[in-house]
């Protein structure tokens, strides 16, 4: 079946540094991305919509020039957190889609923890 | 925007018993409503969804029911086993464009005891 791969699926780094979460389609076009945010013991919140090609689209509130989401190509988006603080910590994870009502595949997580 | 309420936040059942999950949404062109079952550290794995044209969907021991005009929708599991225990989400999405752009519920963790 379809997968998603994200990378890395955890990383440590340190308070002002930047930190960059890759989300590959890996037999399929994945022309959406969607990437969300989830604290611990809380529910998913979408952050933004990638579209191939465009720029993305963020969800009230979330930063975008904090958060850099790059979708330069049908098999690939990036997130960038950058100067990250502790409370960036959290589970950052990627869903993605082609075409019209295609189904929807989530990468496995990336687990930051900012020190 | 969207807004999806789920409950209950807990739900503790004995082995074999039947488990039920609700969910209401807000906006009325939601048309696409999944079901996830998320354990900890992982992503989300789909166990079930139902579209808007469709009122009930069962697969093996979990149904799905939707209720456009209330809008709400339930998940049951039936003759629940210990591997069930985890976290479920639901949550809701529009169509066309918007498809895949889920609003989550805030989740109930079920546990069933042996």
């Amino acid at each position: 079946g379809a997968v998603v791969s994200q990378h890395p699926s955890w990383v440590i780094c340190k308070s002002g540094t930047s930190v960059k979460i890759e989300c590959r389609s890996l037999d399929f076009q994945a022309t959406t991305m969607f990437w969300y945010r989830q604290f611990p013991k809380q529910s998913l919140m979408l952050m933004a919509t990638s579209n191939e090609g465009s720029k993305a689209t963020y969800e009230q509130g979330v930063e975008k020039d904090k958060f850099l989401i790059n979708h330069a190509s049908l098999t690939l988006s990036t997130l960038t957190v950058t100067s990250a603080h502790p409370e960036d910590s959290s589970f950052y994870i990627c869903s993605a889609r082609s075409t019209g009502g295609s189904p929807l595949h989530f990468g496995n997580g990336t687990r930051l923890t900012v020190t | 925007g969207e807004n999806v309420e789920q409950h209950p936040s807990t739900l503790s059942v004995q082995e074999g018993d039947s488990a039920v999950i609700k969910c209401t949404y807000s906006d009325s062109a939601s048309n696409y409503f999944p079901w996830y079952k998320q354990e900890l550290g992982k992503r989300p794995q789909l166990i079930i969804d139902i579209r808007s044209n469709v009122g009930e969907k069962k697969d093996q021991r979990i149904a799905v029911t939707l209720n456009k005009t209330a809008k709400h929708f339930s998940l049951h599991i039936t003759e629940t086993q210990p591997e069930d225990s985890a976290v479920y989400f639901c949550a809701a999405s529009m169509g066309g464009t918007s498809y895949g752009k889920l609003t989550f519920g805030q989740g109930t963790i079920l546990t069933v005891h042996p």
